[in-house]
């Protein structure tokens, strides 16, 4: 079974900078895996930030960025602001057994 | 404006069936993939089906494979998710999201979704 783990809480303080990370069980994640990254804030359906390892949709705003980080996928906010405080799960594409697999999620806490 | 408005969920017994839709509207259905993605309560976002744009391509989640079916109206401008022998691990809010970029391997709209509970 492929597990995708994320950290399950991080907390940053307003104005800072945060990494999440996104691994895979199979291996190192790849740009074969189209790394996704999504918020979702309670109550409310998630929202795409970033595909494809590093590109923001037209209403992402620029402090979310996208990368590798050590073999993982990694989301990265600069300049957090009390508004980033919400879930956030990544995606990742397994195209040789066609598949796709949320991480857990990270519960984003800005204090 | 894409907008992904999903119907159909409701109350069912264990081993019965639901019929879920999402009408799609602001954009060119016929050109984009589409995926259903599910979250039970309290618990995180499960991705569970995905539907090329001329439907020749459809994979599942291993937790739904055998049980459930998607499917899309191209003309209709819907995409379907036939669930059968539902379980009560299958109760969860469900949504459709559409899919764009190499092999539908990015998604970036999604449907405010449908509640399924199954319960006797």
């Amino acid at each position: 079974q492929t597990v995708v783990t994320q950290e399950p809480s991080l907390t940053v303080s307003p104005g800072g900078t945060v990494t999440l990370t996104c691994a895979s069980s199979t291996g190192a994640v790849t740009s074969g895996h189209y790394p996704n990254w999504f918020q979702q804030k309670p109550g409310q359906p998630p929202r795409s930030l970033i595909y494809n390892i590093n590109n923001r949709h037209s209403w992402t705003p620029a402090r979310f960025s996208g990368s590798f980080l050590g073999g993982k996928a990694a989301l990265t906010l600069s300049g957090v602001q009390p508004e980033d405080e919400a879930e956030y799960y990544c995606l990742l594409y397994f195209g040789g057994v066609l598949l796709k697999v949320f991480g857990g999620g990270t519960k984003l806490t800005v204090l | 404006e894409v907008q992904l408005v999903e119907s159909g969920g409701g109350l069912v017994q264990p081993g019965g069936s639901l019929r879920l839709s999402c009408a799609a509207s602001g954009f060119t259905f016929s050109s984009y993939s589409m995926n259903w993605v599910r979250q039970a309560p309290g618990k995180g976002l499960e991705w569970i089906a995905y539907i090329s744009s001329s439907a020749t391509v459809i994979y599942y989640a291993d937790s739904v494979k055998g049980r459930f079916t998607i499917s899309r109206d191209n003309a209709k401008n819907s995409l379907y998710l036939q669930m059968n022998s539902l379980r009560d691990e299958d109760t969860a809010v469900y949504s459709c999201a559409r899919g764009f970029g190499a092999a539908g391997t990015s998604i970036d709209y999604w449907g405010q979704g449908t509640l399924v509970s199954v319960s006797s």
